[in-house]
């Protein structure tokens, strides 16, 4: 059990350009989830996938966020024409699945739109 | 909707104090979970509890699932500086696809 990954930990982008996050879940996880995180704040849902399905969405996701898990495994982020309200820790996390399962969360990605 | 409130927001104690927090909620949840979250890293889990009245440690930690099941406490004992961190508690919303609802979380400062 290696964990769930995240590339990059950073990025720093300037306003208008386009990011993608990548996340590896723990495998043979078959949920995986996005959040995202705001200084001072508790991580909130963006969107979760069973699968390679994506079966949830959130009112933050605005049409800018694309996501994906084409094979089930893993994951992609993408923001178009960033804006500084972006800036924000993007968590992503996993887990098996079943009643209860806690989520087991990455060390994230730490975006700054300048 | 459903919300998670945390209190205190932020806690300054000494090295060796016992440390009690807790997370109310206007709906019923039907687990709570506890996570800390170091500077630069993502929640790790700390204790999870799936039963109204559920009292559950972790070794210096120990965690209650309220018998309302609209609140649970975290009490942490003997503080240490390795305590330090940022702590959220957390239950599934009722979506039913096991997302977690967050609370504001409660940061933990020991001073040594």
């Amino acid at each position: 059990d290696t964990g769930v990954s995240q590339d990059p930990r950073h990025k720093i982008t300037k306003r208008g350009q386009n990011v993608t996050f990548r996340c590896d879940p723990i495998s043979e996880h078959n949920r995986l989830y996005w959040y995202r995180q705001t200084l001072g704040q508790g991580p909130e849902f963006l969107t979760y996938f069973q699968n390679e399905a994506q079966l949830e969405k959130s009112r933050l996701l605005s049409d800018r966020f694309s996501a994906e898990r084409p094979k089930g495994s893993f994951s992609t982020l993408e923001i178009q024409r960033t804006e500084q309200g972006d800036s924000a820790m993007y968590l992503c996390a996993s887990s098996p699945g079943g009643f209860n399962s806690p989520l087991h969360f990455g060390n994230g990605t730490r975006l700054t739109v300048t | 909707g459903q919300q998670l409130n945390q209190s205190p927001q932020s806690m300054f104690i000494q090295e060796g104090e016992d440390v009690s927090m807790n997370c109310t909620s206007s709906s019923i949840f039907n687990t709570w979970l506890w996570y800390k979250q170091d500077p630069g890293e993502g929640p790790v889990l700390l204790i999870a509890l799936y039963k109204a009245g559920e009292l559950t440690s972790n070794g210096r930690l120990t965690a209650q699932f309220g018998i309302t099941r609209k609140d649970s406490f975290l009490n942490i004992s003997a503080s240490i500086p390795s305590d330090v961190g940022i702590y959220f508690c957390a239950g599934p919303s009722a979506s039913n696809t096991g997302k977690l609802i967050f609370g504001q979380g409660t940061t933990l400062q020991v001073k040594p």
